[in-house]
Formats: structure tokens, sequence, C-alpha cells
């Protein structure tokens, strides 16, 4: 089992949909979640960063902890074509540098 | 957000040549930094830590004698990809870690060998 689990896609939605992205994790001492926005031939990009359970948001995008059932999200709304990309999540134990990713999921908006 | 360079973007060479690749921190230190590569359509897979002042660390698999690696200074390491074939070819990505566990990626390096 990998420690971190996404659904690769591709994903494809409607411009102005609202996105969901998810990953669950199998090790309950991932203290620090991120998502990573990569567009093609491009390094990634942090989006968003958060360290406890709950929501977290940050103008479109809304990131989402559930520690307790390890499952974290990525809302994304009124999507827009610009949003095409490869997002992937990550995260990492407490004190730790090493991030432990997701497979990505590849989104594409449909203008 | 910090700001991490990479040098070249992208670079093709022949078979049996050794390719450097610069990694910098722009706007702040890194006493560690983290090399990746990723083949298309996957994602990233974490080939070695950089320290600076000591040696790397690599991950299981990873030929150390074939990716060198030198973290010159606190914002500079460097990768090696030494007598390079064509598997070898493949984006590679470094990043650096800024604050409190949050990581910063470069723009990406894309090899290609003949």
């Amino acid at each position: 089992q990998k420690e971190v689990e996404q659904d690769p896609g591709p994903l494809s939605v409607p411009e102005g949909a609202i996105v969901s992205l998810n990953c669950t994790y199998s090790n309950s001492a991932f203290q620090y979640f991120m998502w990573y926005r990569q567009y093609s031939r491009k390094g990634p990009e942090l989006l968003m960063y958060t360290y406890s359970s709950g929501n977290k948001e940050d103008g479109r995008f809304t990131a989402q902890v559930d520690k307790s059932s390890k499952y974290i999200s990525l809302f994304i709304r009124d999507s827009q074509p610009s949003d095409s990309a490869t997002y992937l999540c990550a995260t990492v134990f407490q004190g730790a540098q090493k991030l432990v990713f997701g497979q990505g999921t590849r989104l594409t908006i449909n203008p | 957000g910090a700001v991490v360079s990479q040098h070249p973007s992208r670079v093709i060479c022949k078979s049996g040549t050794s390719v450097k690749i610069e990694c910098r921190s722009l706007d702040f230190q890194a006493t560690t930094m983290f090399w990746y590569r990723q083949f298309p359509k996957q994602s990233l897979m974490l080939m070695a830590t950089s320290n600076e002042g000591s040696k790397a660390t690599y991950e299981q698999g990873v030929e150390k004698d074939k990716f060198l690696i030198n973290h010159a200074s606190l914002t500079l390491s460097t990768l090696t990809v030494t007598s390079a074939h064509p598997e070898d070819s493949s984006f590679y990505i470094c990043s650096a870690p800024s604050g409190k566990d949050t990581q910063y990626f470069g723009p990406g390096t894309r090899l290609t060998v003949l």
C-alpha cells in the first residue's frame, strides 16, 4: 500500500464547475499537508499548506483535512481553463523535510 | 513564496557525456535541498537529499556514482549526471525547504540524452 493514494484521473470538467481532488494517507504520524499544482514541463508550485483538521481557504481554493479518516481534499471553485494542470497532494512528518507525494491528478477545465 | 531557480532549463547531450544541473535558492538559505526526477505523466521520484557541508543521502536504487551531488553553499546544490545514457533522459527538479515544513520547487531541467 502506498503511503499516499491519489486518483491519477484524468479528470475533465466544464469551466465554472466545482472541482474536488482527494487523497488518502496511511500513516497517522503525518502532520503537515500540501497541495502543489504542476503545469506541463514546469516545476510544482505550492498552492496550499495546512497542518490541522478543518478547512483552509485561499481565493477560489479550499484545502480540507480530516485527520480522523486520513483524508485530504482540495476544492476549486469557479474553475477556469488556466486551472488545467496536474495537482499533487503531499505530506510530511513533523520535524522531517522529506515530502511524500501522491501520484498526482491530471485536471482539464474545458471552456 | 520563496524562489528556487534551476539552470539550465533544458539540455541535450550525447550519450557518454556528463551534464551538470544547478539548483539555487534565491532569497533564502537552504542547508538541505532535494533532487527529484519525473517521467512523463508520473509523479515525482525523490532521488537524493543534498546536505550542505556533508555527503548527499541517496534513495534506494539511485546510483550515487552516476548522480553526483555537491552542495557547495547554503544557496547552491548541483547534480551531475555522469556518463549519461538515453535512459537518463527525464525531467529533473530540485526543491528546498523554506520555513516550517514547506518546500519550494525549481522550474525543472529537461535532460535529453541522444
